[in-house]
């Protein structure tokens, strides 16, 4: 069962642009929510995280907005770098689940000079 | 930086044999992970470790897998009867602490079974 969705298989921006990508989930049980960037031939790189008491957390580039009532959050980029192209998950866990992170398909982000 | 470090980057394995995939977590690291990823599908949580125990285990992570520690720096997944649907993507990860969830993957094993 997807109980993470990431609609949108691919996303392409031009640099400098913001980069919307999103994420809907159907757990209401989940209070924690991260993104991960993803290169080819690599693992799964920690981009930035929001527990579900906050509906916006800012790192540098980055700011997650969580809307809990929907059931959706999304990641902005802001300015698009080409350096940003990489393949985005989204994860969530609820705090009872123990340790697992249960995983969106991935949106793939290009950046286009 | 830090790394979780994987091995070997590809293996290709008969079915019905027997693989041990390897890992070297972050050396301060407490819990350690192992997550799959099937061509073109999400990755998928199999099992968490801590202390020398399986904390959390999925559907996925039947008897016919399990982890181990072997000495201080080792976690290892093994698979004992391989199958045609094993063919993934398998990550390794390591986090420092208990709901770190922002932990360090390694750059992953890729299993052909044939």
């Amino acid at each position: 069962d997807q109980q993470v969705k990431q609609n949108s298989p691919s996303l392409s921006v031009q640099e400098g642009r913001i980069s919307i990508l999103n994420c809907d989930y159907t757990n209401s049980m989940f209070d924690y929510f991260l993104w991960y960037k993803k290169y080819p031939a690599e693992g799964p790189t920690f981009l930035i995280s929001i527990s579900s008491i906050k509906d916006k957390n800012e790192d540098g580039r980055f700011t997650v907005f969580l809307n809990k009532s929907a059931k959706h959050l999304s990641l902005h980029i802001v300015p698009s770098q080409p350096g940003d192209s990489a393949v985005y998950f989204c994860a969530a866990s609820y705090s009872n689940s123990g340790y697992a992170l249960n995983f969106g398909k991935g949106t793939s982000l290009l950046v286009t000079p | 930086e830090p790394e979780v470090t994987q091995t070997p980057s590809h293996q290709v394995t008969q079915m019905g044999q027997e693989v041990i995939l390897r890992c070297v977590p972050i050396s301060n690291h407490l819990y350690f992970y192992w997550y799959r990823q099937i061509l073109g599908q999400k990755v998928e949580f199999l099992v968490s470790f801590y202390n020398n125990e399986i904390s959390e285990k999925s559907e996925i992570f039947d008897d016919q897998f399990s982890v181990e520690r072997p000495d201080g720096s080792n976690f290892t997944l093994k698979i004992r009867s391989t199958k045609l649907e094993d063919s993934a993507m398998y990550f390794c990860a390591s986090s420092d602490q208990k709901g770190n969830y922002g932990y360090t993957f390694g750059s992953g094993t890729r299993l052909t079974v044939v």
